[in-house]
């Protein structure tokens, strides 16, 4: 069975720009939650999709948001990069909200220059 | 003050002792905890879950929970090399908000 898939591994923006992050989930899984991890902070909770729907939201500006799609792969977009959204970001797939574990990709590495 | 907390480390361990690793978390509401490891470049990966007060064992892992102190250990015995990496306690809230708050993480080092 195919872990969850996250795309691209490397991604390299410069301040301004907008990005967009895709995840796949594993086969079945239909809860997805995304997370940003730094040196400084940490794994810290994004957002979580289930059904197409966000459920919970963690403390990010606006300018970051994500969907969910039917067949449950996720996206996420970050839009007017700034430096400090440099970062690894994870994405993490369980049956339902809440199940653990939650299953991780191996993420994305965003670099802003 | 943040909502969960761990030591970053480094911890440093001899091969063959114990390693304790502890987390302190804010929501008294909060029900289930998990210790993700996280080897360097690579994904985090549950290694244990508790959610009753107490002890917890599983082979050289043992979790250890207490709600009244707000406190979670982790302790690894007979710490072999393939231990070090970073350890991550993770606490999750109740019904309708299940999204995972997880510490900054405590780097270990078994040292041979």
């Amino acid at each position: 069975k195919a872990g969850v898939t996250q795309t691209p591994r490397y991604l390299i923006k410069t301040r301004g720009q907008q990005v967009t992050l895709s995840c796949s989930p594993i086969s079945g899984h239909r809860s997805v939650s995304w997370y940003q991890q730094t040196p400084g902070q940490g794994l810290q909770f994004l957002f979580e999709y289930f059904s197409e729907t966000q459920r919970n939201k963690g403390n990010f500006p606006g300018r970051f948001s994500g969907r969910q799609f039917s067949n449950s792969r996720s996206e996420m977009n970050v839009s007017t990069l700034e430096l400090g959204d440099s970062a690894l970001y994870l994405c993490a797939s369980s049956l339902l909200p809440g199940d653990q574990p939650q299953h991780f990709g191996d993420g994305t590495r965003l670099s802003i220059l | 003050q943040k909502e969960v907390e761990q030591n970053s480390g480094p911890l440093s361990v001899p091969e063959g002792a114990i390693a304790s690793l502890n987390c302190t978390y804010s929501d008294r509401g909060s029900q289930s905890f998990f210790w993700y490891r996280q080897y360097s470049g690579k994904s985090p990966e549950l290694i244990m879950f508790i959610y009753s007060n107490g002890d917890k064992e599983d082979g050289r892992f043992t979790a250890q929970l207490n709600k009244a102190s707000q406190y979670v250990s982790l302790l690894i015995r007979d710490s072999q090399p393939s231990d070090s990496a970073t350890y991550l306690c993770a606490v999750k809230g109740d019904f309708g908000n299940e999204k995972l708050t997880f510490g900054t993480g405590t780097r270990l080092t078994i040292i041979p």
